[in-house]
């Protein structure tokens, strides 16, 4: 049980385009949903907090405008990386929370490449 | 945003040894969690603990909650090849709205010579 997917696990965009990531819960309902992002060596870094039906909440130095998120059903979210910027490739990663418990299970990751 | 301290960065250990890494923050967490990471793939959970005090284990696996809520350690037992990867501690608060993200450590890298 708690299997969380991310689509697509790679991507790669040319610099101005805008690319969108699915997580999805498959076998629970998530009505939180939390997206990270890591890059090369480094730690995850909690970007924003995704509720279904609601805004998501963005942690201090991420730009809502510029990372769209959207929680539509309590089993997807979706984050939109609009006008992308080579600085913006990372390993993007989402976590589903278990109710409201403090278990969080984690995608596989995106990999976005921007040329 | 806020890293917990972790250490040691990384671990050259032979097979068969035992592993000890830990966290310390300058905050109070409400529960703390280990996690592993392969190579392009997302952490998988390993333990989660929700009291201070808590010493659990899952298999070879023990950690545990310290008593000021600021730290917390994980021990491997006799180490094997599959346990080579990275491993992060995480801690948590809760808010209004139930569990909030995670806060994640730097990352302790297990790498087993045979």
């Amino acid at each position: 049980g708690a299997v969380v997917s991310q689509h697509p696990s790679r991507v790669i965009c040319k610099s101005g385009t805008s690319v969108k990531i699915e997580c999805r819960s498959l076998d629970f309902q998530a009505t939180t949903m939390f997206w990270y992002r890591q890059f090369p060596k480094q730690s995850l870094m909690l970007m924003a907090t995704s509720n279904e039906g609601s805004k998501a909440t963005y942690e201090q130095g991420v730009e809502k405008d510029k990372f769209l998120i959207n929680h539509a059903s309590l089993t997807l979210s979706t984050l939109t990386v609009t006008s992308a910027h080579p600085e913006d490739s990372s390993f993007y990663i989402c976590s589903a929370r278990v109710g409201l418990s403090g278990k969080q299970f984690f995608g596989p990751g995106t990999r976005l490449t921007v040329l | 945003g806020q890293q917990l301290n972790q250490s040691p960065q990384s671990m050259f250990i032979q097979e068969g040894e035992d592993v000890s890494m830990n966290c310390t923050s300058s905050s109070i967490f409400n529960t703390w969690l280990w996690y592993k990471q392969d190579p392009g793939e997302g952490p998988v959970l390993l333990i989660a603990l929700y009291k201070a005090g808590e010493l659990t284990s899952n298999g070879r696996l023990t950690a545990q909650f310290g008593i000021t809520r600021k730290d917390s350690f994980l021990n491997i037992s006799a180490s094997i090849p599959s346990d080579v990867g990275i491993y992060f501690c995480a801690g948590q608060t809760y808010s209004g709205g139930g569990a909030d993200g995670l806060t994640f450590g730097k990352g302790t890298h297990l790498i087993i010579q045979p």
